[in-house]
């Protein structure tokens, strides 16, 4: 299994500033995904990284608003950039393991934006 | 577009019954499905998966049944506990060139009675 570390687990922050979520995993993983989860609603996939590329946004989502590190197979961070108030939601990290079909989740970063 | 969906958005149970979990999805090329719980203030935790070319797969205290026919996924919770209470989440995984995209599901929020 893997054990992710997220942090921060929760921050408030002012509108137009910028909030870096860091992920570190306990072993080496080639994908690591990044979601958005709305209190009392499901995950909505951001972006994928992946060690030594670009990552792989999905739609509604741009580098600009969401810059995206990977510089080892162990660690990723996302920023939310130029935050505003629909900013406010849960971010989380997770990382494929074994055969890919279990996914292991940081325990997220309640991220409020005032 | 491809979306994973579920019938109903809270379950409440009593305490030692079984407990069904359905969901809906559309994407028939999707090569896994899985079930995830959530408690509050955590990241999302792996239950059981299940291939698309197997029907039932048991694991402990849980069963998933797959029905490509009427493409609809469903989770069994044998003797419901208090510990059960959360919100679950099915998720279809699609594989393809070395790389899993998860999608999921709207989620439904189990309450156990005592």
């Amino acid at each position: 299994s893997a054990v992710i570390s997220q942090k921060p687990s929760r921050d408030i922050c002012q509108r137009g500033t910028s909030l870096t979520i860091q992920c570190q995993v306990d072993s080496q993983v080639t994908m690591m995904f990044w979601y958005r989860q709305q209190p009392g609603q499901s995950l909505t996939l951001i972006a994928t990284a992946n060690q030594g590329s670009e990552a792989t946004y999905e739609s509604g989502f741009v580098i600009d608003k969401f810059p995206i590190s990977r510089p080892n197979l162990t660690f990723s961070t996302l920023t939310v950039s130029n935050l505003s108030p629909e900013d406010s939601s849960i971010y989380l990290c997770s990382a494929p393991w074994g055969a890919g079909t279990e996914a292991f989740f940081g325990q997220g970063t309640r991220l409020t934006v005032v | 577009g491809e979306s994973v969906g579920l019938h109903l958005p809270t379950l409440s149970v009593q305490e030692g019954d079984n407990s069904i979990i359905n969901c809906a999805y559309s994407n028939s090329a999707s090569d896994y499905f899985i079930w995830y719980k959530q408690e509050s203030g955590k990241g999302p935790q792996f239950i059981i998966d299940i291939r698309s070319n197997m029907d039932k797969r048991q694991g402990q205290r849980v069963t998933v049944l797959l029905n490509k026919t009427v493409k609809h996924l469903s989770l069994q919770i044998a003797a419901t506990q208090p510990g059960d209470s959360a919100v679950y989440f099915c998720a279809e995984i699609s594989m393809g060139s070395g790389t899993y995209k998860y999608i999921f599901g709207t989620g439904t929020r189990l309450k156990v009675l005592a």
